[in-house]
């Protein structure tokens, strides 16, 4: 198993640019979530997912928008890149409800630097 | 709303010292609590987690104890190696039942330096 894989791992952008963000896993899980990390303030969630063909907002939705068309799939659109949108961004998913704990796999990362 | 507070470092130690990263939280009822650990440039993985009040979670020698009473996970090890260098995060979920998508709160990470 690969786990839970990102595309591209480094990416500059200048500003108004857009730019799609893939990731995927191959375990079968349930949920699927975007985080972004940031010095000094932890990973936030961005958006999330609770199954194929949903999405939902979390913490800082604001500039971005997904889609998870394919289970295995769920994909970060920027569609106008900004400069405070340089960040790490990190995938990750888990499994559904029958697990009685929340562990989350997470992704190697995306570096997205908007000039 | 739920909160994990930890402190940010970086915290220095030599091989072979004893570590203790503090984490404290705020939380309705009983959520689970995890450390996840991220190794320089890779994503986090879940290192350890408690599920219940005085549960010990365990892995790779390090150890946190629930305590519901002080609200608090704090990670210890016993004798840190230069491998084990790395930012640590505490993160909270609540209770399966309470309903929701199981948000995961994450405290803003230690970073842990262990020179030789």
């Amino acid at each position: 198993n690969a786990g839970v894989t990102q595309t591209p791992k480094f990416r500059v952008l200048k500003t108004g640019q857009s730019m799609t963000l893939l990731c995927a896993q191959d375990m079968n899980h349930e949920y699927m979530y975007w985080y972004r990390q940031d010095p000094g303030m932890g990973l936030r969630l961005i958006h999330y997912s609770v199954g194929e063909g949903t999405t939902a907002k979390g913490e800082v939705p604001d500039g971005y928008n997904v889609s998870r068309l394919k289970k295995q799939n769920f994909l970060l659109g920027l569609e106008s890149a900004a400069p405070s949108q340089t960040s790490v961004y990190f995938c990750a998913s888990r499994t559904g409800d029958h697990v009685p704990y929340n562990e989350q796999f997470f992704g190697p990362g995306t570096r997205l630097t908007v000039l | 709303g739920d909160s994990v507070t930890q402190m940010e470092g970086p915290v220095t130690l030599s091989e072979e010292a004893f570590l203790t990263i503090n984490c404290t939280y705020t939380a309705t009822g009983y959520p689970s609590l995890f450390w996840y650990v991220q190794y320089p440039g890779e994503g986090l993985q879940l290192l350890l987690k408690a599920t219940k009040a005085d549960d010990k979670g365990s892995n790779k020698g390090f150890e946190a104890t629930y305590r519901k009473e002080t609200t608090s996970f704090h990670l210890e090890k016993g004798s840190v190696q230069v491998s084990d260098s790395a930012v640590y995060f505490c993160a909270l979920s609540p209770p399966l039942n309470s309903g929701g998508y199981q948000k995961v709160t994450f405290g803003i990470g230690t970073k842990l330096q262990v020179i030789p």
